[in-house]
């Protein structure tokens, strides 16, 4: 079954860090560019990063570039962001996905809840 | 900055009705990298469309995409109770606040 399943989400305090990880299982992981995206509560999709499928080409949006790293272990079949000095509005749900050609996401996650608050 | 508009905020139709959600870009998209999404309340999104009119995997055929430029519309032909959700367009990555379409 293809299947990707998010983990590490949780409560951390403003300036705090986390790292959230994503098991790739019933696709070739280590062939596939991967996507974080995000959503805030009641909002809409925020895309975070990408990375290539072995790991030399990563891209970020502005808002979390400097603080938030990807990286993966294609060895594992894992995704992985670091998310460092956060902030409250970095609060949401973080999706891993497949990222495949046309620029789209048709593998996804279920998600993980991230909560900054003191 | 690149921004896309979805159009209405909320949609409220019946079950066998025709929707048109609209997306409309800041900027004109000189490629066709458009793409539509599903989500239903609690679950993740679903591609629905992409490279602005390619079905996914296992979608049905009331469901199709159109436009160009700046424009483009989501359109489903008839709507069927598992097709209220909210949906959300891309052009790369920017997305769309998304338009939710409730039952009337």
């Amino acid at each position: 079954e293809v299947q990707l399943v998010e983990s590490g989400g949780g409560l951390v305090q403003p300036g705090g860090s986390l790292r959230l990880s994503c098991a790739a299982s019933g696709f070739s992981f280590s062939s596939s560019w991967m996507t974080w995206v995000r959503q805030a509560p009641g909002k809409g999709l925020e895309w975070m990063v990408n990375i290539n499928p072995d790991g030399s080409e990563k891209y970020y949006v502005a808002s979390v570039k400097g603080r938030f790293t990807i990286s993966r272990d294609n060895a594992k079949n894992s995704l992985y962001l670091q998310m460092n000095s956060l902030r409250a509005e970095d609060t949401a749900v973080y999706y891993c996905a497949r990222h495949i050609g046309y620029e789209v996401c048709d593998i996804w996650g279920q998600g993980t809840m991230v909560t900054v608050s003191p | 900055e690149f921004v896309l508009m979805q159009s209405p905020g909320t949609l409220s139709l019946s079950p066998g009705e025709k929707a048109t959600l609209s997306c409309r870009a800041s900027q004109s998209v000189t490629n066709n990298y458009f793409a539509w999404y599903q989500q239903k309340p609690g679950q993740a999104p679903r591609l629905l469309i992409y490279a602005v009119s390619t079905r996914a995997t296992g979608i049905p055929d009331r469901f199709s995409g159109s436009g160009s430029g700046t424009d483009f519309t989501l359109t489903i032909s008839r709507l069927e109770p598992e097709d209220f959700a909210v949906y959300h367009c891309q052009f790369r990555g920017t997305f769309g606040g998304g338009t939710k379409v409730e039952i009337k």
